[in-house]
């Protein structure tokens, strides 16, 4: 069974404050790593995407991947309330399916 | 990025009726979408993989005749609940894949929420 794992949360962070996500995935042939933003009552919406290992940057967002140990993280800069969200890891099947796996989320909350 | 639409946004039907949900992929050709369902507080559940003139692949399950899943062309595919009951309501969601290669995404639609009564 191929799992990606993340802290369900709440994290919470005060405004303006660097926000940390983490993920975990099982499967160590995966190539492709996403973070979505899902707000309350909306569908996912792409973050990130990374499938290097290092850091990707990209505004105040920036994707960390290490493929040795199999994580995935997200870092959220200068945190504001609008960021107040679940964020969902996403790890792509290297099948033919395109399948995306993904985690249960974790739920951001930016303080004022 | 691509853009991925679903209609109706909302459905509300009485027990034992059948609804059908579209998804169209708006700005490029997708011979695969993926279904998706969300209940409350709970992550995204895939459903199955519809593909484009061949049959859809559930997931263990998701009874295939309960989900009739057709995707007629490269740009449309639809989700029929078929004689839906109440614990059908659910926040359904489809995706395509959109990019180079491996570097494909999927991009999600806006979702439709639907309550059977």
């Amino acid at each position: 069974q191929k799992e990606v794992e993340q802290n369900s949360g709440p994290l919470s962070v005060p405004e303006g404050a660097i926000a940390s996500l983490n993920c975990t995935y099982s499967d160590r042939g995966s190539q492709s790593f996403f973070w979505y933003r899902q707000y309350s009552g909306k569908s996912p919406e792409l973050i990130m995407s990374i499938y290097s290992n290092g850091d990707k940057e990209d505004g105040r967002f920036t994707a960390q991947l290490n493929k040795a140990s199999q994580y995935v993280s997200l870092l959220i800069r200068d945190s504001q309330p609008s960021d107040s969200a679940t964020y969902l890891c996403a790890v792509n099947l290297m099948d033919s399916s395109y399948k995306l796996i993904f985690g249960s989320g974790t739920r951001l909350l930016v303080r004022p | 990025g691509a853009v991925v639409s679903q209609h109706p946004s909302w459905v509300i039907c009485k027990s034992g009726t059948s609804v059908k949900i579209e998804c169209r992929s708006l700005d490029f050709q997708a011979t695969t979408m993926f279904w998706y369902r969300q209940f409350p507080k709970q992550s995204l559940m895939l459903m199955a993989t519809s593909n484009e003139g061949s049959k859809a692949t559930y997931e263990q399950g998701v009874e295939k005749d309960k989900f009739l899943i057709n995707h007629a062309s490269l740009t449309l595919s639809t989700l029929t609940v078929t004689s839906a009951h109440p614990e059908d309501s659910s926040f359904y969601i489809c995706s395509a894949p959109w990019g180079l290669a491996w570097e494909e995404t999927q991009y999600f639609g806006p979702g439709t929420r639907l309550l059977v009564l």
